[in-house]
């Protein structure tokens, strides 16, 4: 079946500093979404990337979907303490998939002041 | 709008019991899913359901049943539980299919099975 691979498991930043997450998936994914997740809280969506070589800020946030749309980054610019969480991508696969997401495993960020 | 509501927050069941997760939600989302969460495995989808009367099986659906009667409510049933259920499970709510359209999240259940 699908499999989404999440890298590095923890990141552990000083408040400035920049982070990225990394996705891959084992298949082409027709679109792909990224959640975060405060410490004791649920998933809250940020973004969704569709078109092939994608790119979308959010703030300090960067969101790139490859080319291949088989892999996705989230970078961080200046890191700062209220970004702290886990961040997750997740994939469509469509086909037998459609309607279903297959999260990766997360990226837990924590940030020193 | 409450968005997705789930009840219990937390539950401790003893092995072998069994009971029922609640979710609703009602922003009239046809799309629901439930997902467990486990350390260092992300969220895996146990059952979903593209609208009233119609659920099926996600990646994880062995131990769990759902039924969806109406557009607002997707219980999700644990028949006998077992030690290997101790998860957080979250409830999610789409307009549309999950990998087309932003999902909202409860704010989950905390299950212990001893």
């Amino acid at each position: 079946g699908q499999q989404v691979m999440q890298i590095p498991q923890y990141q552990h930043v000083q408040e400035g500093e920049d982070f990225t997450t990394y996705c891959n998936s084992s298949t082409t994914l027709s679109n792909i979404q990224w959640y975060k997740q405060r410490p004791g809280g649920h998933p809250v969506f940020l973004i969704q990337l569709v078109k092939s070589g994608e790119v979308k800020k959010q703030k300090r946030l960067t969101f790139q979907f490859g080319e291949a749309k088989k892999n996705s980054s989230l970078h961080i610019t200046a890191t700062q303490t209220t970004d702290v969480g886990t961040y997750f991508c997740a994939g469509n696969a469509g086909g037998t998939s459609y309607g279903k997401l297959t999260f990766g495993q997360g990226t837990i960020l924590t940030v020193h002041p | 709008n409450a968005g997705v509501t789930q009840t219990p927050k937390f539950q401790v069941l003893k092995t072998g019991q069994s009971m029922t997760l609640q979710c609703a939600q009602d922003m009239n989302h046809e799309y629901m899913s439930w997902y467990r969460q486990d350390p260092g495995m992300g969220l895996r989808l146990i059952h979903y359901s593209v609208g009233a009367g119609i659920t099926d099986q996600g990646e994880v659906p062995n131990g769990y049943n759902v039924s969806r009667s109406t557009t607002e409510d997707f219980p999700l049933r644990l028949l006998s539980a077992a030690p290997s259920q101790t998860s957080v499970y979250f409830c999610a709510s789409s307009l549309g299919p999950a990998g087309d359209y932003e999902q909202y999240f409860g704010p989950g259940t905390r299950l212990t099975v001893t």
